[in-house]
Protein backbone atom coordinates (compact mmCIF):
# COMPACT_ATOMS: atom_id res chain seq x y z
CA UNK A 1 0.00 0.00 0.00
CA UNK A 2 1.00 3.95 -0.53
CA UNK A 3 2.10 5.60 2.54
CA UNK A 4 1.21 9.03 3.27
CA UNK A 5 3.71 10.70 5.39
CA UNK A 6 3.35 14.69 6.62
CA UNK A 7 6.14 16.74 7.90
CA UNK A 8 6.35 18.23 10.95
CA UNK A 9 4.28 16.80 12.86
CA UNK A 10 3.54 20.02 15.05
CA UNK A 11 5.20 23.25 14.30
CA UNK A 12 4.08 26.79 15.85
CA UNK A 13 3.58 29.60 14.48
CA UNK A 14 1.97 33.28 14.61
CA UNK A 15 -0.82 35.25 13.10
CA UNK A 16 -0.09 36.80 10.16
CA UNK A 17 2.97 34.22 9.53
CA UNK A 18 3.78 32.15 6.33
CA UNK A 19 3.59 27.93 7.03
CA UNK A 20 3.99 25.39 4.63
CA UNK A 21 3.06 21.57 5.33
CA UNK A 22 4.70 18.88 3.35
CA UNK A 23 3.02 14.91 2.58
CA UNK A 24 5.10 12.52 0.56
CA UNK A 25 3.79 9.87 -1.30
CA UNK A 26 5.96 6.15 -0.67
CA UNK A 27 4.91 5.82 -4.55
CA UNK A 28 3.50 8.43 -7.63
CA UNK A 29 -0.18 9.29 -6.59
CA UNK A 30 -0.31 11.65 -9.75
CA UNK A 31 -2.36 14.76 -8.96
CA UNK A 32 -5.04 12.78 -6.58
CA UNK A 33 -4.05 14.88 -3.33
CA UNK A 34 -6.37 16.46 -0.79
CA UNK A 35 -5.50 18.42 2.30
CA UNK A 36 -8.14 19.10 5.00
CA UNK A 37 -8.47 20.68 8.38
CA UNK A 38 -9.68 19.23 11.60
CA UNK A 39 -10.20 21.75 14.59
CA UNK A 40 -10.62 20.46 17.99
CA UNK A 41 -14.28 18.75 18.66
CA UNK A 42 -14.79 19.20 15.30
CA UNK A 43 -15.49 17.70 11.57
CA UNK A 44 -12.54 17.52 9.03
CA UNK A 45 -13.35 19.63 6.67
CA UNK A 46 -11.68 19.83 2.80
CA UNK A 47 -9.42 22.42 1.83
CA UNK A 48 -7.52 21.82 -1.50
CA UNK A 49 -8.01 18.56 -3.72
CA UNK A 50 -6.08 17.55 -7.22
CA UNK A 51 -3.67 19.37 -5.22
CA UNK A 52 -4.28 22.40 -5.95
CA UNK A 53 -7.85 23.22 -6.35
CA UNK A 54 -9.12 25.05 -3.68
CA UNK A 55 -12.43 23.57 -2.36
CA UNK A 56 -15.42 26.14 -2.58
CA UNK A 57 -15.51 29.02 0.24
CA UNK A 58 -11.51 28.24 1.00
CA UNK A 59 -9.74 31.52 1.67
CA UNK A 60 -7.46 32.20 -1.30
CA UNK A 61 -4.37 32.22 1.32
CA UNK A 62 -4.58 28.49 1.38
CA UNK A 63 -2.49 26.91 -1.44
CA UNK A 64 -1.73 23.72 -2.38
CA UNK A 65 1.49 22.34 -4.62
CA UNK A 66 3.63 19.47 -6.01
CA UNK A 67 3.15 16.35 -7.89
CA UNK A 68 3.99 12.91 -8.15
CA UNK A 69 5.23 11.80 -4.76
CA UNK A 70 5.93 15.53 -2.96
CA UNK A 71 2.95 17.87 -1.96
CA UNK A 72 3.05 20.92 0.19
CA UNK A 73 0.06 23.09 2.02
CA UNK A 74 0.88 26.64 1.97
CA UNK A 75 -1.01 29.30 4.66
CA UNK A 76 -0.02 32.73 3.52
CA UNK A 77 -0.42 34.87 6.30
CA UNK A 78 -2.03 32.45 9.08
CA UNK A 79 -4.89 33.85 10.72
CA UNK A 80 -6.53 32.76 14.24
CA UNK A 81 -8.82 30.04 12.86
CA UNK A 82 -6.34 28.75 10.87
CA UNK A 83 -5.07 27.14 13.62
CA UNK A 84 -5.45 23.24 13.33
CA UNK A 85 -4.53 20.33 12.38
CA UNK A 86 -3.85 19.12 8.65
CA UNK A 87 -4.42 15.93 6.75
CA UNK A 88 -3.25 15.07 3.47
CA UNK A 89 -5.32 12.14 1.89
CA UNK A 90 -4.51 10.42 -1.50
CA UNK A 91 -7.45 9.26 -3.17
CA UNK A 92 -6.85 7.89 -6.42
CA UNK A 93 -7.56 3.60 -5.41
CA UNK A 94 -8.10 1.92 -2.34
CA UNK A 95 -6.41 2.44 0.43
CA UNK A 96 -7.72 6.41 0.40
CA UNK A 97 -4.90 6.72 3.13
CA UNK A 98 -4.20 9.78 5.16
CA UNK A 99 -1.24 11.55 6.09
CA UNK A 100 -0.71 11.44 10.10
CA UNK A 101 -1.65 15.16 10.53
CA UNK A 102 -0.23 18.43 11.20
CA UNK A 103 -1.22 20.46 14.12
CA UNK A 104 -0.09 24.04 14.25
CA UNK A 105 0.02 26.01 17.13
CA UNK A 106 0.15 29.41 18.31
CA UNK B 1 -27.44 21.53 1.80
CA UNK B 2 -26.01 18.61 2.20
CA UNK B 3 -26.56 16.23 5.46
CA UNK B 4 -24.86 13.10 6.80
CA UNK B 5 -25.99 11.73 10.60
CA UNK B 6 -24.07 8.59 11.84
CA UNK B 7 -25.69 6.59 14.19
CA UNK B 8 -25.30 3.57 16.22
CA UNK B 9 -22.62 4.05 17.61
CA UNK B 10 -22.47 2.89 21.54
CA UNK B 11 -20.62 0.59 24.06
CA UNK B 12 -19.60 -3.30 23.12
CA UNK B 13 -17.39 -6.06 24.31
CA UNK B 14 -14.16 -7.11 22.39
CA UNK B 15 -15.49 -9.91 19.69
CA UNK B 16 -19.39 -8.41 19.75
CA UNK B 17 -20.93 -6.80 16.57
CA UNK B 18 -22.88 -3.19 16.10
CA UNK B 19 -24.09 -1.73 12.86
CA UNK B 20 -23.54 2.11 12.25
CA UNK B 21 -25.68 3.44 10.17
CA UNK B 22 -25.35 7.04 7.70
CA UNK B 23 -28.92 8.52 7.00
CA UNK B 24 -28.44 11.11 3.48
CA UNK B 25 -30.40 13.89 3.10
CA UNK B 26 -30.10 17.14 0.98
CA UNK B 27 -28.57 15.36 -2.40
CA UNK B 28 -29.08 12.84 -4.83
CA UNK B 29 -27.76 9.91 -2.18
CA UNK B 30 -27.50 7.32 -5.85
CA UNK B 31 -25.19 8.53 -7.93
CA UNK B 32 -22.02 9.41 -4.83
CA UNK B 33 -19.66 7.25 -3.63
CA UNK B 34 -19.61 7.23 -0.37
CA UNK B 35 -16.77 5.78 2.49
CA UNK B 36 -16.46 5.81 6.19
CA UNK B 37 -13.59 6.82 7.90
CA UNK B 38 -12.45 6.75 11.59
CA UNK B 39 -10.56 8.59 14.38
CA UNK B 40 -9.10 6.99 17.93
CA UNK B 41 -9.19 8.78 20.58
CA UNK B 42 -6.37 11.81 19.62
CA UNK B 43 -5.08 10.19 16.98
CA UNK B 44 -5.48 11.14 13.55
CA UNK B 45 -7.78 9.84 10.28
CA UNK B 46 -7.83 6.49 9.64
CA UNK B 47 -9.99 5.77 6.29
CA UNK B 48 -11.50 2.39 6.23
CA UNK B 49 -14.06 1.91 3.93
CA UNK B 50 -15.32 3.35 0.27
CA UNK B 51 -18.83 2.24 -1.19
CA UNK B 52 -19.92 3.23 -5.59
CA UNK B 53 -22.45 5.20 -5.68
CA UNK B 54 -24.69 1.40 -6.64
CA UNK B 55 -23.28 -0.49 -4.40
CA UNK B 56 -21.80 -2.79 -6.46
CA UNK B 57 -17.92 -1.99 -5.82
CA UNK B 58 -16.38 -1.72 -2.26
CA UNK B 59 -13.09 -1.16 -0.56
CA UNK B 60 -11.50 -1.80 2.99
CA UNK B 61 -8.62 -1.04 4.71
CA UNK B 62 -6.50 -4.17 6.08
CA UNK B 63 -7.33 -3.20 9.89
CA UNK B 64 -10.91 -4.00 8.91
CA UNK B 65 -11.11 -6.60 6.00
CA UNK B 66 -13.04 -9.70 6.66
CA UNK B 67 -14.64 -7.75 9.99
CA UNK B 68 -16.64 -5.00 8.69
CA UNK B 69 -19.01 -4.90 5.50
CA UNK B 70 -20.28 -1.52 4.07
CA UNK B 71 -23.38 -1.26 2.41
CA UNK B 72 -26.35 1.04 1.26
CA UNK B 73 -29.93 1.54 0.42
CA UNK B 74 -30.42 4.16 -2.35
CA UNK B 75 -33.97 3.69 -1.73
CA UNK B 76 -34.10 4.50 1.67
CA UNK B 77 -30.77 7.04 1.58
CA UNK B 78 -28.94 4.81 3.92
CA UNK B 79 -25.24 3.45 3.91
CA UNK B 80 -24.37 0.94 7.10
CA UNK B 81 -21.49 -0.29 8.41
CA UNK B 82 -21.73 -3.41 9.60
CA UNK B 83 -18.96 -4.16 12.32
CA UNK B 84 -18.07 -7.89 13.34
CA UNK B 85 -15.65 -9.51 15.76
CA UNK B 86 -14.89 -6.10 17.03
CA UNK B 87 -11.46 -5.03 18.86
CA UNK B 88 -10.52 -2.74 21.63
CA UNK B 89 -8.24 -1.11 19.13
CA UNK B 90 -11.86 -0.24 16.83
CA UNK B 91 -12.26 2.37 19.47
CA UNK B 92 -13.16 5.56 17.89
CA UNK B 93 -15.28 7.80 16.34
CA UNK B 94 -16.40 6.53 13.14
CA UNK B 95 -17.64 9.56 10.12
CA UNK B 96 -19.66 8.69 6.97
CA UNK B 97 -18.38 11.13 4.21
CA UNK B 98 -19.56 12.09 0.72
CA UNK B 99 -17.31 11.85 -2.58
CA UNK B 100 -17.14 15.42 -3.97
CA UNK B 101 -18.16 14.12 -7.28
CA UNK B 102 -17.86 10.74 -9.60
CA UNK B 103 -14.66 9.35 -10.02
CA UNK B 104 -11.27 9.41 -7.78
CA UNK B 105 -12.15 11.72 -5.46
CA UNK B 106 -11.25 12.95 -1.51
CA UNK B 107 -14.56 13.67 1.00
CA UNK B 108 -16.28 17.54 0.71
CA UNK B 109 -19.49 16.48 2.96
CA UNK B 110 -19.02 14.41 6.37
CA UNK B 111 -21.23 13.76 9.38
CA UNK B 112 -20.86 14.60 12.67
CA UNK B 113 -19.83 11.28 13.59
CA UNK B 114 -20.66 8.32 16.34
CA UNK B 115 -18.51 7.26 18.42
CA UNK B 116 -17.94 3.35 18.97
CA UNK B 117 -16.02 2.03 22.36
CA UNK B 118 -15.04 -1.36 22.33
CA UNK B 119 -14.17 -2.38 26.27
CA UNK B 120 -14.90 -5.26 28.28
Amino acid sequence: DIQMTQSPASLSASVGDTISITCRASQDIGRYLAWYQQKPAKVPTLLIYNVSTLYAGVPSRFSGSGSATDFTLTITGLQPEDFATYYCQRYSSAPRTFGQGTKVEI
Amino acid sequence: EVHLVESGGGLVQPGGSLTLSCAASGFIFSVYEMGWVRQAPGKGLEWISYIGHDGGTTFYADSVRGRFTVSRDNVKDVMSLQMNNLRVEDTAVYYCARDLHGGATPFDSWGQGTLVTVSS
